[in-house]
């Protein structure tokens, strides 16, 4: 059974600091992994999908990095802002099920 | 550009009482989700539906049910509504394979009183 872990469960930093979301998982047969942002009483939102044979992907501020091996990912985010505060939330598709299993989420804060 | 509809957006029952929530997508998907989203324990998995015609178990479908329409509908049904159901519901929908982001519906806000 494929679990999702996300640590820290929260995190507050000051503006403009460089920060690290983790996302370990248990089966690393996936097909890919992605990052999605959710505001509080909206939807998700995805930022980025990082495919099984690849090792990272960036959008402008953000940079996600695969280790399939290892069943580990992390989010980067440069320059934090009071705007990118949100629940972050990755996700993993595949494996022996071909499904979309996500994990608990990290709440970030960026303080102005 | 409308994605994946999901409605109703709120939704007040009694307990024992039955509803449908509806979801529909317009990306030509095979794959359709249902979540449910509870504080501190981010999405689980309710059901799913890998194509047309399909539906298996996710990680809670206990005192769900689910019809995959069509293509494009996924509908998640509470016959007997309980307290234990009131959360944020979500359907989701993607292509199957390594480069398919999955969309995601604004949600349904359900209290079961």
């Amino acid at each position: 059974k494929q679990e999702v872990t996300q640590i820290p469960a929260a995190l507050s930093v000051p503006e403009g600091e460089n920060l690290v979301l983790n996302c370990s998982f248990t089966d690393s047969a996936i097909y890919n992994l992605q990052w999605f942002r959710q505001d509080p009483g909206k939807g998700l939102t995805s930022l980025l999908l990082i495919q099984s044979s690849q090792r990272e992907q960036t959008s402008g501020r953000l940079n996600a990095s695969l280790d399939k091996s290892s069943g580990r990912s992390t989010l980067y985010i440069a320059a934090s802002q009071p705007g990118d505060s949100a629940t972050y939330l990755c996700a993993v598709y595949g494996g022996a099920t071909n499904k979309l299993i996500f994990g608990t989420g990290t709440l970030l804060a960026v303080q102005p | 550009n409308a994605g994946v509809t999901q409605t109703p957006k709120f939704q007040v029952l009694k307990t024992g009482q039955s509803m449908t929530l509806q979801c529909a997508q317009d990306m030509n998907h095979n794959s359709m989700y249902w979540y449910r989203q509870d504080p501190g324990m981010g999405l689980r998995l309710i059901y799913y539906s890998a194509s047309e015609g399909t539906t298996d178990k996710g990680e809670v479908p206990n005192g769900y049910n689910v019809s995959r329409l069509n293509k494009r509908e996924f509908s998640l049904r509470l016959e007997s509504a309980a307290p234990s159901q009131t959360s944020v519901y979500f359907c989701a929908s993607s292509e199957q394979g390594a480069n398919t982001e999955a969309f995601f519906g604004q949600g349904t806000r359900l209290t079961v009183v």
